[in-house]
């Protein structure tokens, strides 16, 4: 049972336009949710996170939305570039789990010149 | 540089063999995970150590997988007797601190990675 799904693997997006990279979870019991992004060869890198009770939280180009109704969280990457190419994974974290995550599958971003 | 450091890179091992990964952490980091990403999946939890706590082993996905952190630093990630279903990215992470907290002071960093093939 995926508690955290991405489901799109792939997004396609023209340099300089918005990228809306998605992430359903099931589990009410997390606390925070992170994006992080990896590119071919390397672990993944942190990019930006969100507390449960805050439904924004920007960072440059990069601001994620949380609806906890929906449970439902988005990722905009505004301008996208060419170096924002690489595969985006939705992560949460349980209440009282530490800090032990829960992945999405992941989304490949490219992001075309 | 001081990140987070696996080896081997890639192993290619025949089914019933037994494989070891390494996994070096960033130095002072009191918190180390495993991970592994098998093909068109997302990360799956496997273990983390947490100083001297025992680790919990909660995603070991059966007993042939085991790991250990000696001295608090450099952890071994052992599976026995490998299945082909073994084959997948196993990701090394440290991170400074455990519990709660903003996750940006608990930031996971992550190693590259060792690629197991299993025949």
């Amino acid at each position: 049972d995926q508690q955290v799904k991405q489901n799109s693997p792939s997004l396609s997006v023209q340099e300089g336009r918005i990228s809306i990279l998605n992430c359903d979870y099931t589990n009410s019991m997390f606390d925070y949710f992170l994006w992080y992004k990896k590119y071919p060869a390397e672990g993944p890198t942190f990019l930006i996170s969100i507390s449960s009770i805050k439904d924004k939280n920007e960072d440059g180009r990069f601001t994620v939305f949380l609806n906890k109704s929906a449970k439902h969280l988005s990722l905009h990457i505004v301008p996208s570039q060419p170096g924002d190419s690489a595969v985006y994974f939705c992560a949460a974290r349980g209440y009282n789990a530490g800090n032990m995550l829960t992945f999405g599958g992941g989304t490949r971003l490219m992001v075309k010149p | 540089g001081a990140g987070v450091s696996q080896s081997p890179s890639n192993k290619v091992t025949e089914k019933g063999k037994d494989v070891e990964l390494r996994c070096d952490p960033i130095s002072g980091h009191t918190a180390l995970y495993w991970y592994r990403q098998s093909l068109g999946q997302g990360l799956e939890f496997l273990i983390y150590f947490q100083g001297n706590s025992a680790p919990d082993k909660s995603g070991l996905p059966s007993d042939r997988f085991s790991a250990e952190r000696t001295g608090g630093s450099v952890s071994t990630l052992t599976i026995q007797r490998t299945q082909q279903e073994d084959s997948a990215v196993y990701l090394c992470a440290s991170s400074f601190n455990w519990g709660g907290g903003t996750p940006k002071g608990n930031e996971q960093f992550f190693g590259p990675g060792t690629r197991l093939t299993v025949l």
